[in-house]
């Protein structure tokens, strides 16, 4: 079946800091590497994604590259902001599993002035 | 453009008690889900359905029906509410590919006494 591992939380950072949320999958079959982020009392929304092995995803100053031999994604990010205090999510889809989505557990930011 | 619109946000229920969440998206979107959100546990999935008039279990569909009457909506219902289902519910929808994205409501919080 499928699963994500990410890194344990919650992770305190004090602003402009870089920032590594880790993030180990296994999948049967091919699959799409999504972050999604969830901010104070909202929904989640998506930040990046990868879609093939080496594909780079990037938003907001945020990365991730889609590291088929080590079944990574993990998310980075060089200088984190106050605003940038949110869960984040791991999550992965197959064409087996189409839009189901498998979620890691989150990791809780928070990003101090 | 609303998106995937979510109610009630805030819910509390006696233990016995039955509701419906409903969930609505003009998207045009094939794919919808539902979500549970419990802390250390990510999202779990529900039930889910591909299209108007298919629906399927997910991870953790004991005590929760749902149905697609329409494109657009897609109920959840709880019938003998328990303490147990205390917890987030999340709505989401997509077009029904791996590498789409997933877009969310912003969430039911329920709570069972």
């Amino acid at each position: 079946g499928n699963s994500v591992t990410q890194m344990e939380g919650p992770v305190t950072l004090s602003e402009e800091a870089f920032l590594t949320i880790n993030c180990t999958y296994t999948a049967t079959g091919y699959p799409s590497l999504f972050w999604y982020v969830q901010y104070p009392g909202e929904g989640l929304q998506l930040l990046l994604k990868a879609t093939k092995a080496d594909d780079k995803g990037s938003n907001k100053g945020f990365e991730a590259t889609y590291r088929k031999e080590t079944t990574s994604f993990h998310l980075e990010k060089g200088s984190v902001q106050v605003s940038d205090s949110a869960v984040y999510f791991c999550a992965l889809a197959t064409e087996t599993s189409g839009s189901r989505l498998t979620f890691g557990e989150g990791t809780q930011l928070t990003v101090n002035p | 453009n609303a998106g995937v619109t979510q109610t009630p946000k805030f819910q509390v229920l006696k233990t016995g008690q039955s509701m419906t969440l409903q969930c609505a998206q003009d998207m045009n979107h094939e794919y919808m889900s539902w979500y549970r959100q419990d802390p250390g546990m990510g999202l779990r999935l529900i039930h889910y359905s591909v299209g108007a008039g298919i629906t399927d279990q997910g991870e953790v569909p004991n005590g929760y029906n749902v149905s697609r009457s329409t494109t657009e909506d897609f109920p959840l219902r709880l019938l003998s509410a328990a303490p147990s289902q205390t917890s987030v519910y999340f709505c989401a929808s997509s077009y029904n590919r791996a590498n789409t994205e997933a877009f969310f409501g912003q969430g039911t919080r329920l709570t069972v006494v």
